[in-house]
């Protein structure tokens, strides 16, 4: 089963805008994940955030969350061409050694 | 240094037949999961291995188990393939459980 929930499902915006993604998960965590993956294939990890964290930041990334409300959100500012992908969430909950993603939102940046 | 490498790419089985997939972790990493990813859905666990020990079993029957070696690299048995066994099968390394985890490129297995 699906742990956590990417919104929106789909994305496509203008090269140079910001993308802005969510995810919603249902248990307590230790860790939650993002990360990017291309054409179906390797996932690549994009930054790792602490349950006793609320913001986080990896060059043009920007990753907050919320456990009060069980939610994050990754931040992708001056979009490119490049950042074409699928992007998931993963949750690592409290006292289950599970990595559970999420369903995933597809950004499509358009030149 | 060399990513997590599996092996084979792609696989063609049919129905009932058995599947072994191997995984290599990045050298030092001692835990290894699996993951099946059917198309347009997001990664399900499957196992996690860490120190030859599972440590993680998604929600798989017994027909998936596996196995980490003393070098830490891992296999991913399948017995009596079924159709909706077809999915890409992602392994990742770590340096243990809960930390960032390094994907190979998977194995796309297709069961007729």
């Amino acid at each position: 089963s699906q742990q956590g929930e990417e919104d929106p499902q789909a994305l496509s915006i203008q090269e140079g805008e910001n993308a802005t993604m969510n995810c919603s998960y249902k248990t307590s965590i230790n860790n939650l994940q993002w990360y990017r993956q291309n054409s179906g294939r390797g996932l690549v990890h994009l930054i790792l955030i602490r349950s006793n964290e609320r913001e986080k930041h990896s060059g043009r990334l920007r990753v907050t969350l919320d456990t009060s409300k069980k939610s994050s959100s990754l931040l992708i500012t001056a979009s490119r061409a490049a950042d074409t992908a699928s992007y998931f969430c993963a949750t690592y909950p409290f006292g289950n050694e599970k990595l559970t993603f999420g369903t995933g939102t597809r950004l499509t940046i358009i030149p | 240094d060399a990513g997590v490498t599996q092996s084979p790419t792609h696989l063609i089985k049919t129905r009932g037949q058995h599947v072994t997939l191997r995984c290599s972790p990045i050298s030092g990493h001692k835990s290894v999961s699996w993951y099946q990813q059917v198309l347009g859905q997001g990664p399900q666990f499957i196992f996690q291995y860490y120190e030859k020990e599972e440590r993680g079993r998604g929600n798989f029957p017994d027909r998936f188990s596996a196995r980490q070696f003393p070098n830490y690299s891992s296999e991913l048995n399948v017995n009596a393939l079924l159709l909706g066994d077809s999915a890409l099968y992602l392994c990742a390394s770590s340096w243990g459980p809960g930390n960032e985890q390094f994907f190979g490129p998977g194995t796309r297995l297709t069961v007729l």
